[in-house]
Formats: structure tokens, sequence, C-alpha cells
């Protein structure tokens, strides 16, 4: 248990489809993140949220839509997708952005896959 | 960011100390070192992390040398629920959120 919850655990949706990623951390940070885990690549960074502001949009496609309601609650919204868009996408927290010495905190990921 | 070089696979028998190496020799002044894990279709795990002494909490302890070239992750008794690819990951101070994973070690432990 990390204080990270995220749901689904695993999700299969159509090229058609809307669905929704949710994240919850119980921590009292300040930060959130969404990450993009393929198979055979590197950790990817696509949002960062610092205080329910979004700070940064790594040149994530928009049929991926996040929300930060509030600091405790990160969605990511999907649409459209398509079939190389199946992958673990991962939701962060951490104290907040930028601050010296800083913990990043994972949750247990949502494996999408995309049919 | 720094990069980092580990062995790639790693084994260790339950109970024993498994010393897990890392070279960062390009390391600046003030990134630190981080150690996260991850068990197979999880999200990775933070363990420790540090900037130049060493440090020490529940799960492990992390010695940096005094160059901080290089560092040892220890797991001082180690379980088959040990049994991960463990990253070791130089961050600068404001770009903790950029974590480049590279391939990490492979730890399997042994009954």
């Amino acid at each position: 248990e990390t204080g990270v919850t995220q749901t689904p655990r695993h999700l299969v949706m159509g090229m058609t489809n809307k669905k929704s990623l949710k994240c919850e951390q119980h921590l009292g940070h300040n930060a959130m993140y969404w990450y993009k885990q393929s198979a055979k690549k590197p950790l990817e960074l696509m949002f960062v949220y610092n205080f329910k502001e979004q700070t940064e949009n790594n040149s994530v496609p928009s049929r991926f839509s996040p929300e930060c309601p509030n600091s405790s609650h990160l969605f990511l919204h999907l649409h459209t997708l398509q079939p190389e868009d199946s992958a673990l996408y991962l939701c962060a927290s951490s104290q907040m952005q930028g601050l010296s010495g800083n913990t990043i905190y994972f949750g247990e990921g949502s494996w999408l896959t995309v049919v | 960011d720094a990069k980092t070089t580990q062995p790639t696979s790693m084994d260790c028998a339950e109970g024993r100390a498994a010393n897990l190496p890392c070279n960062h020799s390009t390391i600046s002044g003030n990134e630190y070192v981080y150690w996260y894990r991850q068990i197979h279709s999880q999200g990775p795990q933070y363990i420790i992390h540090g900037l130049k002494n060493n440090e020490t909490n529940e799960m492990a302890s992390l010695i940096i040398t005094e160059d901080r070239k290089s560092s040892t992750l220890i797991l001082p008794h180690a379980t088959l629920r040990d049994t991960a690819v463990y990253y070791c990951i130089v961050s600068s101070p404001s770009r903790t959120d950029k974590l480049i994973f590279g391939t990490g070690t492979r730890l399997q432990v042994f009954p």
C-alpha cells in the first residue's frame, strides 16, 4: 500500500470508447503526476499538476485529457485511443513539484488495452 | 541528469544481504541518488534516496562513496518478496519527477 490508489487496475476499451482512469492519494501531497510505461520503453512523464494547476504537458496527444479537481484526486480521460496507446498508466504524487529531494510515490498502475 | 550503470541481474539467497551496486560517475554536486524497485505488473516502489551521506530506513540502506561516483543499495535480509527489478536513478533536485529508469538490475532471491 503506497498511499496512491488507482482504479481500475485493468481496462479494455475500443477505439471509439470514452473511459476514465482515476487516482486518489492519501499522503497529503500537493503534486500529482501521470506517467506512461510501455513495454520495452522507459517511463514517460505525461502530465504534472502542482496545487491543482497543470504545470506540465509533455506533448501528450489531446485524446488524453487530465483533470485535477483537488490535490488528492487526478483523472485521465480517454477518448478515441489507438492500439499503440495500450500501456501501464501510472499515477504518482509528491509533496510538491520542484522541492529539493522530492520523492515520487507511485500507484499500482492501470493496465490499459485498446482494441 | 547523470547516467547510471547497473548489473543486468543478480542472485541472492533468502535471508542473506543483497548488495546492489550502481555507478554514476558523471553525477553533479546537487543531484540525488534514488532507488526504486518494480515487481512485475506493478508500479515502481520508492525505496530510499540520498545526496552525500549514507542513509537507512526500514527497507534498506544506501551507501554512497565519498566521491559520489557510485553507490550500493543494501537489503539486509532478502526475502522472496524482494525479487524485483531495482532501479538506480540520479536526479536533479528540481526535477525529481523526471525519473529516467534505465534497465535496472533484476534481483532474484532464491530459497
